[in-house]
């Protein structure tokens, strides 16, 4: 079964400091996508990166950025210069090519420190 | 622009009582459409998923279902509410057919079981 992992429940991180939020899947196929959403008190979810599994540079936007490590089955998320603004729920998430299947992770909850 | 809608946002109902919660895309056509559930700690579950008018998969055996009666319209129901139904429901789509794109996600709906 194809799994999403996320061990953190719950980060803090000092505004204007960077954190490392992580996730890990499972899988045994070759070819997925891998995502980390937001979701602030709204509720609302919005896309924060999307990185191609063949891909092997990081995608980046602004001041978020991955570190996919293919071999590990590991993509973890870096947020740098935090903000108030990035508090919010984080989650992790992966889909397989020609499932059209989305799995998300349990979710870790960012608290940004003034 | 595409949008996508949900509702109602807010539904309180007792237990063994009927569920409807609908869901429209406008501005796109043939979208993939989803429903997930998401409950504290348990992050977001896949319900269901439909990939044209009438094509529903279902990931989860459970007390609810799915319909999909037009090409942008997604419903969730169940007969008979349970506790456990209790939860934020929200509903996705994807215009991508193959390759994974962004999942853009409604406001989502409050449901809680009494």
């Amino acid at each position: 079964a194809q799994t999403v992992t996320q061990s953190q429940p719950e980060m803090s991180v000092q505004e204007a400091e960077t954190v490392t939020l992580s996730c890990t899947y499972d899988t045994s196929e070759s070819d997925y996508y891998l995502f980390w959403y937001k979701q602030p008190p709204s509720r609302q979810m919005i896309l924060v990166i999307r990185q191609e599994a063949y891909k092997q540079q990081n995608a980046t936007e602004n001041r978020f950025s991955v570190n996919f490590q293919k071999a590990a089955k590991s993509f973890s998320l870096k947020i740098s210069d935090s903000q108030l603004g990035d508090a919010a729920m984080y989650f992790c998430a992966c889909s397989w090519w020609g499932t059209y299947k989305y799995i998300f992770g349990t979710g870790t909850r960012l608290k940004v420190l003034a | 622009s595409q949008t996508i809608h949900q509702w109602p946002a807010t539904l309180v109902q007792p237990v063994g009582s009927p569920l409807s919660l609908e869901c429209t895309v406008e501005g796109t056509s043939n979208p993939n459409l989803y429903w997930y559930r998401q409950a504290a700690g348990r992050g977001l579950q896949l319900l269901f998923y439909s990939v044209g008018i009438g094509q529903i998969s279902s990931e989860v055996p459970q007390n609810l279902s799915a319909s999909r009666p037009q090409d942008r319209q997604f419903i969730l129901s169940s007969k008979k509410l349970l506790l456990s139904d209790s939860g934020f429901y929200l509903c996705a789509w994807t215009r991508d057919r193959a390759n994974a794109g962004e999942l853009f996600f409604g406001e989502g709906s409050r449901l809680t079981v009494l």
